[in-house]
């Protein structure tokens, strides 16, 4: 059973361009969570998905950032007119449930350079 | 607000010693901890889970500590090896509500031979 896999594992862009971060969760998992960590700093959750449904997006910046984690294939995190803050790592996790003990596995990360 | 505070915010110790990282939360309502180790580059490996009727949990040379009382949790760390270098994550759960991760910003630790 594979782990969850992100890719790419890295990702040049120019300002202005769309970044898009795959991450397919493990086997028999439906929730997915995206987090940044930016240089130096912790992770911030950004959003948590189940299959086609956006649970809470709370940490999403309102504009030019969007996710998706359809019935089929792996979830997207989608970067539109990357700017130089964009810049960080972006980590993918999933569990199977929610609950009480229920663990969460994260991926390797994307790490996003915005050049 | 629901936060997780760690300390120190680095650390460094001589190989073989043992160390003690700390965790202060004040997240509610509380569903479990975890401590994660992150290796420069890589993601968060998980190394604990508690739930709120565990004080206790060790998974090899790491023993965590939960006082739900006091919202505080420790990660001991025994007979440090050069490969326990490394980010250190306290993450607490929360049981309903809105982002249910929430993340201490970590302990450095390093180790040096």
């Amino acid at each position: 059973n594979a782990g969850v896999m992100q890719n790419p594992r890295h990702l040049v862009r120019r300002r202005g361009q769309e970044a898009r971060l795959r991450c397919s969760p493990m086997k028999g998992h439906s929730h997915v969570y995206w987090y940044r960590q930016l240089p130096e700093e912790g992770l911030k959750f950004m959003v948590y998905l189940q299959k086609e449904n956006i649970i809470d997006e709370s940490g999403m910046p309102k504009e030019r950032f969007s996710a998706e984690f359809p019935k089929e294939g792996p979830s997207i995190l989608r970067i539109q007119q990357v700017v130089r803050g964009d810049s960080a790592a972006y980590f993918c996790a999933s569990s199977p449930r929610e609950g009480e003990g229920t663990e969460a596995f994260f991926g390797q990360g994307t790490r996003l350079t915005v050049v | 607000k629901n936060q997780v505070e760690q300390s120190p915010q680095s650390l460094i110790i001589l190989e073989g010693k043992n160390c003690t990282l700390q965790c202060n939360y004040t997240v509610s309502p509380f569903s479990n901890l975890r401590w994660y180790k992150q290796d420069t580059g890589r993601g968060p490996v998980s190394l604990t889970i508690m739930t709120f009727s565990e004080n206790t949990k060790s998974n090899g040379r790491y023993t965590a500590t939960l006082d739900a009382d006091t919202k505080q949790s420790s990660l001991h760390i025994t007979a440090s090896q050069l490969s326990d270098s490394a980010s250190y994550i306290c993450v607490v759960t929360r049981l309903q509500g809105a982002q249910k991760l929430v993340f201490g910003q970590g302990t450095r630790l390093t180790i040096n031979p």
